[in-house]
């Protein structure tokens, strides 16, 4: 498997725009995560699915911000519109059902900069 | 969840070992402990987990005294390939994993 795979690498775009961020999880994971990473506040957790429907969305910080699954080899993280306190680096991982050996399956990231 | 506290950074000498001690005061009957390693411009990886004593992988040790209130991640002769933040993890295996909080871990620099 090729991993967790996450598209663009780097996205550089004006204050407004609406940006659109997208990860293919490992294949046969149940479980999807979006975490946002800054040098102030480190890696946080914004939203998870288990088997495509979010479960907790509760680290989302605005309602500029939406997450969906249409199916278990895809998901997408929106922001719209993107300001510049936006920027940061966005994780997408996936994980297998909880059993005795959870590990999260992080992607390289997407480095997003809202100018 | 049990909050950790670990030290920012640390800095090393290629060969030498490496321990970063995390603690975690309140740590729970069914909790277990996570060390996650983060590369530049990757996304954190998998090192190690136990629950008590000691766990040794490939990569590195863990040690887990009989309180657990805290941990040790010990890298044994490191290289500047290990050159990484390192974060402490806890939390419950079956239940509530998913929101395991990375904070922002211990910058581990190694220099020739």
């Amino acid at each position: 498997d090729a991993g967790v795979i996450q598209s663009p690498r780097h996205e550089v775009t004006e204050m407004g725009q609406e940006v659109t961020l997208r990860c293919k999880p490992i294949s046969g994971h149940d479980y999807l995560f979006w975490y946002r990473q800054t040098m102030m506040r480190g890696l946080e957790l914004l939203i998870y699915f288990n088997n495509n429907v979010p479960i907790d969305d509760s680290g989302m910080p605005e309602d500029r911000f939406s997450a969906k699954m249409p199916n278990a080899s895809f998901s997408t993280l929106k922001i719209q519109p993107s300001e510049p306190r936006d920027s940061a680096v966005y994780f997408c991982a996936s994980s297998l059902d909880p059993g005795q050996h959870e590990k999260l399956f992080f992607g390289s990231g997407t480095q997003l900069s809202v100018l | 969840l049990a909050k950790t506290t670990q030290p920012i950074s640390m800095d090393s000498y290629e060969g030498q070992e490496v321990n970063i001690t995390c603690s975690h005061n309140n740590i729970a009957t069914n909790d277990y402990i996570t060390w996650y390693q983060q590369f530049p411009s990757q996304g954190p990886r998998f090192i190690i987990q136990g629950y008590k004593t000691k766990v040794t992988n490939e990569v590195a040790s863990l040690f887990i005294p009989a309180d657990r209130k805290s941990s040790t991640l010990s890298l044994p002769r490191v290289s500047l390939s290990d050159t990484a933040v390192y974060y402490c993890l806890v939390g419950p295996m079956n239940t509530g994993f998913q929101k395991l909080v990375f904070g922002t871990g211990t910058r581990l620099l190694v220099s020739p």
